[in-house]
């Protein structure tokens, strides 16, 4: 697992809430992402972050925010402004800003909103 | 955008049988790179190719680059029961993001 942990493992929400996923590393890597994943379909890019206090859409932002005010913690909110949140959501992380570098994942939250 | 295609989105063998998945890109990739999904788990890395037509092996795992750098694909020969999950690959254009293919979900009939 490469020392990435997400909480909760499960998360259930009602419609309209916002809701704040974590993501913590201790492999001091500079860059961390959150990708989605729905059943059947590959992994697509919400946020990413190559340092601390800066961060980039990816191809799916809309409805989601983050923030990385620490090198180790880059959470994730779903807010009701997303029109279909539930999915599993993976975080990622990797030791270079770019270049010939791999990600490490946690192992994901599974967000299910009634 | 670049876009990364991945096919089949499903592949069932027979213990033993072979099995392959491909990987194509709209652009050039400067990398590509491989992962596996088991059944209700992440993505781990499996391998990483840079050079055009590289091809590089993990016991039964064939990893093949393109001599364009816009195709890849992975081989693995006489599957067994641990082989089971989905794997993906992801390509890199430049120093961009990775872009992930739809994966390629891979059951087995012991």
């Amino acid at each position: 697992d490469g020392g990435i942990t997400q909480s909760p493992k499960y998360l259930f929400r009602k419609e309209g809430q916002n809701v704040t996923l974590s993501c913590e590393q201790n492999l001091n890597h500079d860059a961390m992402y959150w990708y989605r994943q729905d059943p059947g379909q590959g992994l697509r890019l919400i946020y990413y972050s190559q340092i601390v206090n800066d961060f980039q859409k990816g191809d799916i932002a809309e409805g989601y925010s983050v923030s990385r005010e620490k090198k180790e913690s880059f959470p994730l909110t779903v807010t009701s402004a997303q029109k279909n949140p539930t999915a599993f959501y993976l975080c990622a992380s990797s030791p270079q800003t770019g270049g010939l570098d791999t990600q490490y994942f946690g192992p994901g939250t599974r967000l299910t909103v009634l | 955008g670049q876009q990364v295609m991945q096919i089949p989105q499903y592949q069932h063998v027979q213990e033993g049988e072979d099995f392959t998945t491909y990987c194509n890109s709209s652009t050039t990739l400067s990398n590509i790179q491989w992962y596996k999904q088991r059944p209700g788990g992440h993505p781990v890395f499996l391998i990483q190719l840079v050079k055009s037509g590289e091809v590089k092996k993990q016991k039964r795992l064939t990893f093949q680059f393109g001599e364009a750098k816009k195709n890849s694909s992975l081989h693995i020969t006489a599957t067994q029961t641990t082989d089971v999950g989905t794997y993906f690959c992801a390509g890199r254009q430049g120093a961009q993001k990775l872009v992930f293919g739809q994966g390629t979900r891979l059951t087995i009939n012991p």
